[in-house]
């Protein structure tokens, strides 16, 4: 099984600043990586796949990059709907499919 | 728009069975394109993709949790279910049912969400 390992756990931004969220992969990946957002009280939504693609409809002050090991979520010019709980997943060795710890971003 | 809805009882005893039903609308379970996947988050935590399965019937388990773990899928229903054995304490999580794009290699739509409590 394929370890995802999130960091930070937490992240503190002042609304209008940025964010920047780390997942790393226990092996090569490629680019067979997804970030979800999760708001409290729902399931999570899908922002961007192929670690770098976004969904239709995200805003583009969301971008992925990274490939192999190392991937970054960055949120430019934070919004107050962004502060929420994030997660990756991986894709490239399925059953399972597996998610890193999560990343909260919170209002500093 | 296509729609996920998970259904089921929300308390279930240690050492019985969970099960939960996806009902899907909107869009047919049997699309050749798609899996269709349960994911738990016990409170808290993470996220844990149970396993996925197609509309033929083949399933694909997380090799965790595969021996407690029986999928289904009822095309005339438009629905697919899972049965888990055996469960405790931890098996006390948020469930949701998804929709696995195989090709993007992501669970875009998701339903809501039930919650199970494992419970005496």
């Amino acid at each position: 099984e394929i370890v995802m390992t999130q960091s930070p756990a937490t992240v503190s931004v002042s609304p209008g600043g940025r964010a920047t969220l780390s997942c790393r992969a226990s092996q090569n990946i490629r680019t067979n990586l997804a970030w979800y957002q999760q708001k409290p009280g729902q399931p999570p939504r899908l922002l961007i796949y192929g670690a770098s693609t976004r969904v239709t409809g995200v805003p583009d002050r969301f971008s992925g990059s990274g490939s192999g090991t190392e991937f970054t979520l960055t949120i430019s010019s934070l919004q107050s709907e962004d502060f929420a709980l994030y997660f990756c997943q991986q894709s490239f060795n399925w059953p399972p499919l597996t998610f890193g710890g999560g990343t909260k971003v919170e209002i500093k | 728009q296509l729609q996920l809805q998970e259904s089921g009882p929300g308390l279930v005893k240690p050492s019985e069975t969970l099960s939960l039903t996806c009902t899907v609308s909107g869009g047919s379970i049997s699309s050749s394109n798609f899996y269709w996947s349960w994911i738990r988050q016990p409170p808290g935590k993470g996220l844990e993709c149970i396993g996925s399965l197609y509309y033929s019937g083949t399933t694909y388990d997380n090799p965790s949790l595969k021996s407690r773990v029986t999928m289904s899928v009822d095309t005339s229903k438009n629905q697919f279910s899972l049965n888990l054995s055996s469960v405790t304490a931890a098996d006390t999580a948020i469930y949701y049912c998804a929709r696995h794009d195989p090709m993007k290699g992501v669970l875009d739509v998701w339903g809501q969400g039930t919650t199970v409590t494992v419970s005496s």
